[in-house]
């Protein structure tokens, strides 16, 4: 069971737009802390989507965003399209635990 | 262009040893941190371990007295040394550069290595 909880699943069609959501707690997202969004394709290594909760590294289009609010934060993305179709991770840091923790991770499917 | 190369993993028996490497090109590795990351067969991702640039090192409790993280400054490369590994040790391990501002604890992950699968099985 993850720290940070994610929906198992979300789906939508080519040009919709899908939000996936990520709730924390007052010892991780609650506190303050930053939250991260990786992507990850089939059969390979996550890549950095979102950072310091709604920055976007080079490369990464604009149809992607982030925010964060109370212990939540969400990742939106717009004009959906096929080749979106991947594992969605948020990332934090945990006082408790004192470590970096994961939500569980939605698989976007797009119909 | 910042690369990552992992490798090391294979098959291993309960209570056997394994090294991982991670080969980094176009940063040095002793200059930033870096971490650990694993993920189990079709699963999410866990934080293994990291060191600090300054060589201060963390785990977590999961592996904590079994593993050590290590670097090579003449080979900028990364290791993970995992000692009495268990059945449920077996994952995909990626090496991972940690980038953190003024805050550690809101580092991120900007750059992963390929992975490398570790299967601990009798």
């Amino acid at each position: 069971q993850s720290v940070l909880t994610q929906p198992p699943s979300v789906s939508g069609a080519p040009g919709q737009r899908v939000t996936i959501s990520c709730t924390g707690s007052s010892s991780n997202i609650g506190a303050g802390y930053d939250v991260h969004w990786y992507q990850q394709l089939p059969r390979t290594a996550p890549k950095l989507l979102i950072y310091g909760n709604n920055n976007r590294p080079s490369g990464v289009p604009d149809r992607f965003s982030g925010s964060k609010s109370g212990t939540s934060a969400s990742l939106a993305i717009t004009g959906l399209q096929a080749e979106d179709e991947a594992d969605y991770y948020c990332q934090s840091y945990d006082s408790s635990l004192s470590c970096w923790v994961f939500g569980g991770g939605t698989k976007l499917t797009v119909l | 262009e910042v690369q990552l190369m992992d490798s090391g993993g294979g098959l291993v028996q309960p209570g056997g040893s394994l090294r991982l490497s991670c080969a980094a090109s176009g940063f040095t590795v002793s200059s930033n941190y870096m971490s650990w990351v694993r993920q189990a067969p079709g699963k999410g991702l866990e934080w293994v371990s990291v060191i600090y640039s300054g060589g201060s090192t963390y785990y977590t409790d999961s592996v904590k007295g079994r593993f050590t993280i290590s670097r090579d400054y003449s080979k900028n490369t990364l290791f993970l040394q995992m000692n009495s590994l268990r059945v449920d040790d077996t994952a995909v391990y990626y090496c991972a550069k940690l980038l953190a501002g003024g805050w550690y604890e809101d580092g991120y992950f900007d750059f992963w290595g390929q992975g490398t699968l570790v299967t601990v099985s009798s």
